[in-house]
């Protein structure tokens, strides 16, 4: 199947700080990203929709300053995590389509530790 | 919120084994699609299913739909002890292709 990278896998930080998560298509043009946040022993929930070139569409109680997504280019589309506080520890997860009602490849997850 | 409810939550069986997990949801979907998950790490794709399909398979991978019913089963044939993962059902429901996943199924085989 499609390849979809993220970077970091794994990130420690400050409580205040801003984190940078990448998430690559590798093999195909990604028309469409999805971020999700997944807890221990929880399933996986879908915090927004990214679309390339235009500003992400966010799911309800989700803070659209508090998690920053831009989707520059076909291939890539990252999720800023601004002022992370010790709640938004958790496993962030971003998938990619190139076309509706197709496949969904997902990254590999990015653990975030904030102290 | 999640749309698909899965059933069981955690199943144990003995490698050689079938092992079944169904998933329910609500609305009507364009598409269901099977992701397996092991600790800590990423989705892994298995099938996807389209509404206007009532099985498909793939290798040891056998998933059902009834749309009538508003449900799919994942069967797992001959079980190996790297199966053990979670599995989750996800739907496709709208036009954007977000998916709406299940609780999934924590599923263990044991050699």
């Amino acid at each position: 199947g499609a390849v979809v990278s993220q970077h970091p896998s794994r990130v420690i930080c400050k409580s205040g700080t801003s984190v940078k998560i990448e998430c690559r298509s590798l093999d195909f043009q990604a028309t469409t990203m999805f971020w999700y946040r997944q807890f221990p022993k929880q399933s996986l929930m879908l915090m927004a929709t990214s679309n390339e070139g235009s500003k992400a569409t966010y799911e309800q109680g989700v803070e659209k300053d508090k998690f920053l997504i831009n989707h520059a280019s076909l291939t890539l589309s990252t999720l800023t995590v601004t002022s992370a506080h010790p709640e938004d520890s958790s496993f962030y997860i971003c998938s990619a389509r190139d076309s509706p009602g197709e496949t969904q490849y997902f990254g590999p997850g990015t653990r975030l530790l904030v102290l | 919120s999640q749309q698909g409810e899965e059933d069981p939550q955690a199943l144990s069986i003995q490698e050689g084994e079938n092992a079944t997990m169904n998933c329910s949801y609500k609305t009507s979907i364009n598409n269901l699609q099977w992701y397996r998950q092991n600790s800590g790490r990423g989705l892994v794709h298995l099938i996807l299913i389209r509404s206007n399909e009532r099985e498909k398979h793939s290798g040891r991978l056998r998933v059902t739909l009834d749309t009538s019913k508003k449900s799919s089963s994942l069967l797992i044939t001959a079980s190996r002890a790297a199966d053990t993962a979670s599995y989750f059902c996800a739907t496709d429901a709208g036009s954007w292709g977000k998916l709406q996943f299940g609780a999934g199924t924590q599923v263990v085989v044991t050699p």
